[in-house]
């Protein structure tokens, strides 16, 4: 059973330009969780999405970032016009349930130049 | 809402000597409690939780957390450290049924041969 999968797993972008981050759940899991973790810091939630739903997404930035999680498909967080402080590594999470342990992936490290 | 603090951000220790991990939380519902590992460049892996019942929980490893309702912490313990310990250490802490995990800043763990 494979785990949470993210790819890329490390991402250059300019200054600007935008960036796509994918997670593939585990197999039988439908609830994702992404987070974000930077330099020296802990992980900070993000939003909690179901298939096709967002159903928390109080850890967003209320500008450029945006979730989805569609029927067939990965979830993928997008960054629009990134800026350098967007650097960081991003971490999905999949749980079976929204009250289960969650499993994170490898995580993809964005670089912003 | 919750609040995880691990005061100590690095901590050495000669190979085989005790290590303790020290995790404080704070919150105002009953709480989930988990240790995250991540060595480098990977993601993070589940060590252990606290869910509900014995206070004392163990991981396949080695390790130990102990979960104090009055002292608010869940210090992680390992009697005899491996150099293949060498990672770092995150607390994180959820309110009892709910999906949010909120994660302390980690201790990176070093041992030394």
């Amino acid at each position: 059973n494979a785990g949470v999968m993210q790819n890329p797993r490390h991402l250059v972008r300019r200054r600007g330009q935008e960036a796509r981050l994918r997670c593939s759940p585990m197999k039988g899991h439908s609830h994702v969780y992404w987070y974000r973790q930077l330099p020296e810091e802990g992980l900070k939630f993000m939003v909690y999405l179901q298939k096709e739903n967002i159903i928390d997404e109080s850890g967003m930035p209320k500008e450029r970032f945006s979730a989805e999680f569609p029927k067939e498909g990965p979830s993928i967080l997008r960054i629009q016009q990134v800026v350098r402080g967007d650097s960081a590594a991003y971490f999905c999470a999949s749980s079976p349930g929204g009250h289960n342990e969650q499993y994170f992936g490898p995580g993809t490290r964005l670089t912003v130049t | 809402a919750q609040s995880v603090t691990q005061l100590d951000s690095q901590v050495p220790v000669f190979e085989e000597a005790p290590v303790e991990l020290r995790c404080n939380y704070s919150s105002s519902v009953s709480v989930y409690l988990f240790w995250y590992v991540q060595y480098p460049n990977q993601g993070l892996q589940l060590l252990l939780k606290y869910l509900s019942g014995s206070t004392l929980v163990e991981s396949i490893n080695g390790f130990e957390a102990e979960f104090n309702k009055s002292q608010t912490s869940f210090h992680l313990r390992k009697p005899s450290v491996h150099i293949s310990d060498t990672a770092e250490y995150f607390c994180a802490v959820s309110g009892a049924g709910s999906y949010q995990l909120t994660f302390g800043k980690g201790t990176k763990l070093s041992v030394i041969p």
